[in-house]
């Protein structure tokens, strides 16, 4: 099965900084898929940025990108210029073509932004 | 209005009673999901299904069941719902073929919060 692994149940970073979140991943699939969703205090589950395993590039969506290192199996989210509004649950996953594109999450990082 | 919505938002029943969480979705997606979470321990799956006739056991679907009504709706029930699941609910749904952005990725509904006492 796929494992997630995150390891920074809570970070800080100050407004208008950069912010990197850790995700290490292991999965038996030759090729898959990287997504990092964000969970406000609201509870939502929003999407926000995938990475293939096969993508030669780096994901960039606005202030989120991704730090790929197939080799190290690390898809890191790194956000940019941080808001206030960035404070959430982060959840890194992967899904299994074996199980019907199960998600595998990891157990998230909280982050608050400081004003 | 919202691609996958959920009703209801929250829920607090008894132990031993009998609860139904509702999903629909407007996406057009053939593959529907649904996961628990709890506090610490991520989004865990519990049931998915690839179209009305196709429905698959997750990782904890002990106590649950489901019903897919039409492409649209998958619905969740507890027949005998017990303390321990008390959790948030998730609805998701992904595009069979890959079409949407980053290929599997998995569109949520806003969630519903199960109390049980």
């Amino acid at each position: 099965a796929q494992k997630i692994t995150q390891t920074q149940p809570g970070m800080f970073v100050q407004e208008k900084e950069a912010v990197t979140l850790d995700c290490t991943y292991d999965t038996s699939d030759q090729s898959y898929g990287l997504f990092w969703y964000k969970q406000p205090s609201s509870g939502e589950m929003i999407f926000l940025i995938y990475q293939g395993s096969y993508d030669e590039q780096n994901a960039t969506e606005g202030r989120y990108s991704l730090n790929f290192q197939k080799a190290r199996k690390s898809a890191n989210l790194v956000i940019s210029a941080s808001q206030l509004g960035d404070s959430a649950m982060y959840f890194c996953a992967t899904p299994s073509r074996i199980t019907g594109n199960q998600f595998y999450f990891g157990t998230g990082t909280s982050l608050t932004v400081i004003p | 209005d919202a691609d996958v919505t959920q009703t209801p938002r929250n829920r607090i029943t008894k132990t031993g009673k009998r609860i139904m969480l509702e999903c629909s979705q407007t996406k057009g997606h053939d593959r529907m999901y649904w996961y628990r979470q709890d506090p610490g321990l991520g989004l865990r799956l519990i049931y998915y299904s690839f179209d009305v006739k196709d429905i698959n056991k997750g990782e904890i679907s002990d106590g649950y069941s489901v019903s897919r009504q039409a492409q649209a709706k998958f619905s969740l029930s507890l027949e005998s719902a017990i303390p321990n699941q008390t959790a948030l609910y998730f609805c998701a749904t992904s595009d069979l073929l890959g079409r949407g952005q980053g290929g599997d990725t998995q569109y949520f509904g806003p969630g519903t919060r199960l109390t049980v006492l």
